[in-house]
């Protein structure tokens, strides 16, 4: 099946670091990615949508300064936590879709970000 | 508001039997529905979806059934192994390729 690789799986670093997150599509072209975040015992919470070649779209309340997304390509999508922060610490999941209607996405296995 | 609603948070189930994990939803103008499940600490793996064109669809031992008069679905497991312990998102989306909206999960805990 297709597959989705999500880099780093775990990340400890000091407030006010930089932290950035890849994500590709290993098998399929993706032309949208989507990042996602999940609090403990939460759903997943959309952050934002990424369409090759274009700007990203964020969800109502994110902010897109902080949280900073590039797809150059149609199988990599970056999330940079930008100047991270305790309060940032989550899970984070992309995952990658290709063109074709009605089609599944698939998930990276996620990022453990702590921020100290 | 929510659009995707999991009202059971857990489910337990003997080894065996069946697990039945309900969804419900608001939004008419979604069309293509799909369970997904999820390991601690793993990103989500796909199961099983449907299109609002059908009302049942079977993969092994997974059946997701759709009514769309009634906005809900459910995944059926049979029979459900301790393996299928896991958290189960059911998911909707509306035509033309939309984001992904999920239900908060259900854990599935199958007892042996």
């Amino acid at each position: 099946g297709a597959v989705v690789s999500q880099h780093p799986s775990w990340v400890i670093c000091k407030s006010g670091t930089s932290v950035k997150i890849e994500c590709r599509s290993l098998d399929f072209q993706a032309t949208t990615m989507f990042w996602y975040r999940q609090f403990p015992k939460q759903s997943l919470m959309l952050m934002a949508t990424s369409n090759e070649g274009s700007k990203a779209t964020y969800e109502q309340g994110v902010e897109k300064d902080k949280f900073l997304i590039n797809h150059a390509s149609l199988t990599l999508s970056t999330l940079t936590v930008t100047s991270a922060h305790p309060e940032d610490s989550s899970f984070y999941i992309c995952s990658a879709r290709s063109d074709r209607e009605n089609q599944p996405q698939h998930f990276g296995d996620g990022t453990r970000l702590s921020i100290l | 508001d929510q659009q995707v609603k999991q009202n059971s948070p857990s489910l337990s189930v003997q080894e065996g039997r069946i697990s039945i994990l309900n969804c419900d939803y608001t939004n008419s103008m979604f069309d293509y529905f799909l369970w997904y499940k999820k390991y601690p600490a793993e990103g989500p793996t796909f199961l099983i979806s449907i299109s609002s064109i059908k009302d049942k669809n079977e993969d092994g031992r997974f059946t997701v059934f759709l009514n769309k008069s009634a906005k809900h679905l459910s995944l059926h497991i049979v029979p459900s192994q301790p393996g299928d312990s896991a958290v189960y998102f059911c998911a909707a989306s509306a035509w033309g390729n939309t984001p992904l909206v999920f239900g908060k999960g259900t854990r599935l805990s199958v007892i042996a």
